[in-house]
């Protein structure tokens, strides 16, 4: 089975500073997605980023970019230029290929941002 | 429109009574799903259906009973919940349900307290 890891529960970045949250995962795959999905307070989810694990170039998404490592399961979000609209909790998610496979959410991580 | 609207978006039921969850999304997705989360955690799977079909059920208990009457359409009809069936019920879409790279796009949620 697999499993997504986000090992802290709770992070804090200065405004203007960048802040990396980290995520490992587990699989046997080796077609799969990776997504960072961003879900501020009382706010709807949505997807900040997403990395093909056939493609070695890492995702980035203006101030928004992933540290792919495959051999080491890791993929961690790195946001530059942190803003205040950043504070939200953050899910890290896997999603092997294939049809009708579902997306498995790490536990999440609380992200707020100091002004 | 890269909108799914949920309604209600609050809802207190009691243990005998009968209510249904509606959500609706017009960007032309053939794929709905019904999350439950509770607070802090990550959304949990309930169901999928693509192209109008129930594709997947994590073995819900039958108090909770989708409905998908088009492609636009997805509701969840609620009877004889729990005190622990308490929780943030999310919708969203994809385009398909079958590319593990799509995007799912989410609802703001129905907020449901069970007394």
């Amino acid at each position: 089975a697999q499993t997504v890891t986000q090992s802290q529960p709770e992070m804090s970045v200065q405004e203007a500073e960048t802040v990396t949250l980290s995520c490992t995962y587990d699989t046997s795959e080796s077609d799969y997605y990776l997504f960072w999905y961003k879900q501020p307070p009382s706010r709807q989810m949505i997807l900040v980023i997403r990395q093909e694990a056939y493609k070695q170039q890492n995702a980035t998404e203006n101030r928004f970019s992933v540290n792919f490592q495959k051999a080491a399961k890791s993929f961690s979000l790195k946001i530059s230029d942190s803003q205040l609209g950043d504070a939200a909790m953050y899910f890290c998610a896997y999603r092997r290929g294939g049809a009708n496979s579902k997306l498995t959410f790490g536990k999440g991580i609380t992200l707020s941002v100091r002004p | 429109d890269t909108e799914v609207t949920q309604t209600p978006k609050h809802l207190v039921m009691g243990m005998t009574n009968k209510k249904s969850l509606k959500c609706e999304q017009h960007m032309g997705h053939r794929a709905m799903y019904w999350y439950k989360q509770k607070a802090k955690k990550p959304p949990e799977l309930m169901f999928v259906y693509s192209y109008e079909k129930l594709s997947i059920n994590e073995s819900v208990p039958s108090r909770f009973s989708p409905e998908c009457p088009n492609s636009s359409l997805l509701n969840l009809h609620l009877h004889a919940l729990q005190p622990e069936d308490s929780a943030l019920y999310l919708c969203a879409s994809s385009q398909t349900g079958h590319l593990p790279g799509e995007t799912q796009y989410f609802g703001p949620g129905t907020r449901l307290l069970v007394l």
